[in-house]
């Protein structure tokens, strides 16, 4: 079975750039989230998508934050215009349902860098 | 907030030690999980206790769940270096799946 898979692994872009992830689930489940993880932190859930509508998004910062999961399967996750607070990894996990009796799966980040 | 805050922050020791590695949380659960997490890498799932079990056992793992007191720990026995990881817990009521800070964790040969 496939794991999570994210791309790209490293991204480096300046202040004011924009910048795109790209997340694809493992095959089959139904509910995604994308997390922030600053360095030292722990990973701070973004938005969460139940097939292709979002559950929820109350800590994605939606003036310069945005995603979307067309078709249920995988999503993207957009940044613009890119801010210095912004560098942080980009984790993407997939479950099978949201009732949330199963475990989740990530995928092994994006690492952000904005100078 | 369904998160759990780990405790303590951080924990070093001998290999071949026991680690143990606390949770607390404040809202009703389903089940609670915990993961680990590698230096840059993705989260791992480690185990799953549900909410009407008081112990479960997963190789070198023990995890304990006491749902009175809202609180959940997990045990590392005769740790490695490849123990050597940031451990977050996952309390689980509803749909969310949120973490804390985590407890990092360094194995000492």
């Amino acid at each position: 079975e496939a794991g999570v898979a994210q791309s790209p692994r490293y991204k480096i872009i300046e202040k004011r750039q924009s910048v795109a992830f790209w997340c694809n689930p493992i095959s089959g489940h139904a509910t995604l989230y994308w997390y922030q993880q600053i360095l030292g932190q722990g990973p701070k859930l973004l938005i969460q998508f139940q097939n292709n509508g979002v559950v929820d998004d109350s800590q994605l910062p939606k003036d310069r934050f945005s995603a979307e999961r067309l078709k249920g399967v995988d999503s993207t996750l957009k940044i613009q215009p890119a801010k210095l607070e912004d560098s942080a990894v980009y984790l993407c996990a997939s479950t099978p349902a949201g009732t949330g009796n199963t475990e989740a799966f990530f995928g092994q980040g994006t690492r952000l860098t904005v100078v | 907030s369904q998160q759990g805050e780990e405790d303590p922050q951080a924990l070093s020791i001998q290999e071949g030690e026991n680690a143990t590695m606390n949770c607390s949380y404040k809202t009703s659960i389903n089940n609670l999980q915990w993961y680990r997490q590698n230096s840059g890498r993705g989260l791992v799932h480690l185990i799953l206790i549900r909410s009407n079990e008081r112990e479960k056992h997963s190789g070198r793992l023990r995890v304990t769940l006491d749902t009175s007191k809202k609180s959940s720990s997990l045990l590392i026995t005769a740790s490695r270096a490849a123990d050597t990881a940031s451990y977050f817990c996952a309390p689980r009521g509803d749909y969310k799946l949120s973490f804390g800070a985590g407890t990092t964790v360094t194995v000492r040969a």
